[in-house]
């Protein structure tokens, strides 16, 4: 399986909404609603934002939200701070036990 | 609090083998499945291998399929990642991470600090 595909980068001015999007198959995201998003700062281990397309684990901020439409999941981020720099990659799983990740969205605040 | 400790880590020959461990505190166990996710330099994330919380099931990347061993001791809190015939696009930073839902073993809510597994002749 193919990992989904992200786009290698997204910038915005503070305050600002992005979305990153990703996009699977009907095998993976168009089937399950099993995508996830990570935050990974350099150097650093990621950081779960969003799980089950759109639910918050406690403690991430509800300016992260989560959406999918058939095969593509989207990860908005409203309300863009400096402290949003950094790679965001989705995730889902497939028909055959196995989890794939996008390959990562470099986010920049300009 | 949760906290996950990667230990084994290091230089190893392509053909070689090495084995991670994985020791875990601040939460139940056996509770939760477990999984690695590595990172070769530069590149992004890759899904290695899970284990459910009772040991019962183990999934893994078909990249590794057949060359990678993923066991866990839930009476001392460990879970490992035996990996043999290394290749040298197995080098990255290995991080254990725990699944967030009991259940099953889709998202990773916790991670430890990474691990480097460097394959080179």
């Amino acid at each position: 399986q193919s990992a989904l595909t992200q786009p290698a980068s997204v910038s915005g001015s503070p305050g600002q909404s992005i979305t990153i999007s990703c996009t699977g198959t009907s095998s993976d995201i168009g089937t399950y609603n099993l995508v996830s998003w990570y935050q990974q700062h350099p150097g650093k281990a990621p950081k779960l934002l969003i799980y089950q397309v759109s639910k918050w684990p406690s403690g991430v901020s509800n300016r992260f939200s989560g959406s999918k439409s058939g095969n593509t999941a989207s990860l908005t981020i409203s309300g863009l701070q400096a402290e949003d720099e950094g790679y965001y990659y989705c995730c889902s799983a497939d028909s055959g036990t196995q989890i794939l990740f996008g390959g990562g969205t470099k986010v920049t605040v300009l | 609090e949760v906290q996950l400790l990667e230990s084994g880590g290091g230089l190893v020959q392509p053909g070689g083998s090495l084995r991670l461990s994985c020791t875990a505190s601040g939460f139940t166990f056996k509770n939760y499945g477990m999984t690695w996710v590595r990172q070769a330099p530069g590149k992004g994330l890759e899904w290695v291998s899970s284990i459910r919380g009772d040991g019962s099931y183990a999934y893994y990347a078909d990249s590794v399929k057949g060359r990678f061993t993923i066991s866990r001791d839930n009476s001392k809190n460990m879970m490992s990642l035996e990996m043999n015939s290394l290749r040298v696009e197995d080098t990255a930073v290995y991080y254990c991470a725990k699944v967030h839902n009991s259940g099953g073993y889709y998202e990773y809510d916790s991670w430890g600090q990474g691990m480097l597994v460097t394959v080179t002749s």
